[in-house]
């Protein structure tokens, strides 16, 4: 069975600490790793992956995929309070060519000011 | 703004009630997604809809009834539904079908009492 897991499930940090966020998959024909930031309700896209060590960068964020061992990591510098989010991590594959996104629990980020 | 929107964005209803959630986008998209978020559990995907034809169906009851009459607009249509239904629903389009750079709307918060 296709899965994502993200760690941790839930972070508190304060304002101007790094954070890492983690995720990991088992997905049958993978095609892309997508990080989303769900403030209230619409995730909103942050960066899709589909290339092994290529480093994804938008600002204080970025992202890098390892397709061998089959994770991803999401780095926040310098966190802020507006950093607290949802993080979802998503991916693209399975066995049908749909589209479809296998989706982990998310990570909880609380930024303390 | 995502350019997908849905409406309404709040809907309580009872049981024997008959419903219907509205997707739009204008994003030029061929694809389009209902997805399902349950408190603590991940996005479930439940229909994907590539030029109008339903192309995945997630094992979803059939009190929900996905209908796409053109590429713009998704309607679920709901009806004798359980508490348990109760949930964020949100729509998602993405360029093409197989394409998993998808964008949200910002969903429709369903209450069934």
């Amino acid at each position: 069975e296709d899965k994502v897991v993200q760690s941790p499930l839930s972070l508190v940090v304060h304002e101007g600490d790094t954070v890492t966020l983690n995720c990991s998959y088992e997905v049958t024909n993978f095609r892309s790793l997508l990080w989303y930031k769900q403030e209230k309700k619409a995730p909103t896209f942050l960066f899709m992956l589909t290339s092994s060590g290529i480093e994804k960068k938008s600002g204080r964020l970025s992202s890098i995929l390892d397709k061998k061992e089959l994770f991803s990591i999401l780095n926040i510098t310098a966190t802020q309070t507006g950093d607290s989010a949802v993080y979802l991590c998503a991916v693209g594959g399975g066995s049908s060519n749909t589209g479809k996104l296998i989706f982990g629990q998310g990570t909880t980020l609380q930024v303390k000011p | 703004e995502t350019g997908v929107t849905q409406t309404p964005r709040h809907l309580v209803m009872g049981m024997t009630n008959k419903k219907s959630l509205k997707c739009e986008q204008h994003l030029g998209h061929n694809a389009m997604y209902w997805y399902k978020q349950s408190a603590k559990k991940p996005l479930e995907l439940m229909f994907v809809y590539s030029l109008e034809e339903r192309v995945e169906n997630n094992s979803v009851p059939s009190r929900f009834s996905p209908e796409c009459p053109n590429s713009s607009h998704l309607f679920l249509h709901l009806h004798t539904l359980q508490p348990e239904d109760s949930a964020l629903y949100l729509c998602a389009s993405s360029l093409y079908r197989g394409d998993t750079e998808a964008f949200f709307g910002q969903g429709t918060r369903l209450t069934v009492v």
